[in-house]
């Protein structure tokens, strides 16, 4: 069965904190996705990697970096939070290729005080 | 740059009513893909269908159906005789090609309610 594991669910941080968001794909996918989710915005591409130590910035980087040491692993890393990063933040995997469906995680919900 | 409007925000039905979920969309490339996701309560995004651009045939799935206008850009998903658990929000995406891989575009999402 098709797996997208995020590490936590639910994350409070404080504003300035350096806050890390894990995800994990057993699939073998070779692309990997980091969205975040607002009311009425829809899911917003904040960055993307298609292989290991690639990355590109997708719609809304600023504020963020990623990082993919390993093909399973995609982190997202916000270096110091603001309270407009209060959001859910999803992953997402899929094998390489336009016809391919993305596989999403659970989500976190972030809250940034 | 590509686009996604899904125009109804919430949709509210009453169980085993058919309900039909707009979406349009924009786009210079002339092959992609699009697709319908669902998310649940539960917060998951599940992948419902796929359509590619140079085959309009329509088709049905059980309770689902679609509706892929070329002319129109527009590709409608249905659900036929509503039943409580397909209460969620649902999301149209288009698939973007680049040379770093496929990104996809997603509508605003339509939340759909369906009462018992």
């Amino acid at each position: 069965d098709v797996k997208v594991t995020q590490s936590s669910r639910y994350l409070v941080k404080r504003t300035g904190e350096k806050v890390f968001l894990e995800c994990v794909q057993d699939m073998d996918h070779e692309n990997m996705f980091w969205y975040r989710q607002d009311p009425g915005l829809g899911l917003r591409l904040i960055y993307f990697s298609y292989d290991v130590k690639m990355k590109e910035k997708g719609d809304i980087p600023e504020g963020y970096s990623v990082s993919r040491e390993k093909k399973e692993r995609f982190s997202l890393i916000l270096e110091s939070a603001s309270t407009n990063q209060t959001s859910m933040y999803l992953c997402a995997s899929s094998l390489a290729g336009q016809r391919y469906e993305q596989y999403f995680g659970p989500g976190t919900r972030l809250t940034v005080t | 740059a590509q686009k996604v409007t899904q125009a109804q925000t919430e949709i509210s039905v009453v169980e085993k009513e058919d309900v039909t979920l707009d979406c349009v969309y924009e786009t210079r490339d002339t092959t992609y893909y699009l697709f319908w996701y669902k998310q649940p309560p539960s917060g998951e995004l599940v992948f419902l269908i796929r359509r590619n651009s140079f085959d309009e045939q329509n088709e049905i799935s059980g309770r689902y159906s679609w509706n892929f206008q070329k002319s129109t850009s527009s590709f409608n998903f249905t659900i036929t005789a509503s039943q409580v658990v397909d209460s969620a929000v649902y999301f149209c995406a288009l698939s973007e090609w680049g040379a770093a891989g496929n990104k996809l575009t997603f509508g605003g999402g339509t939340r759909v309610l369906v009462k018992p």
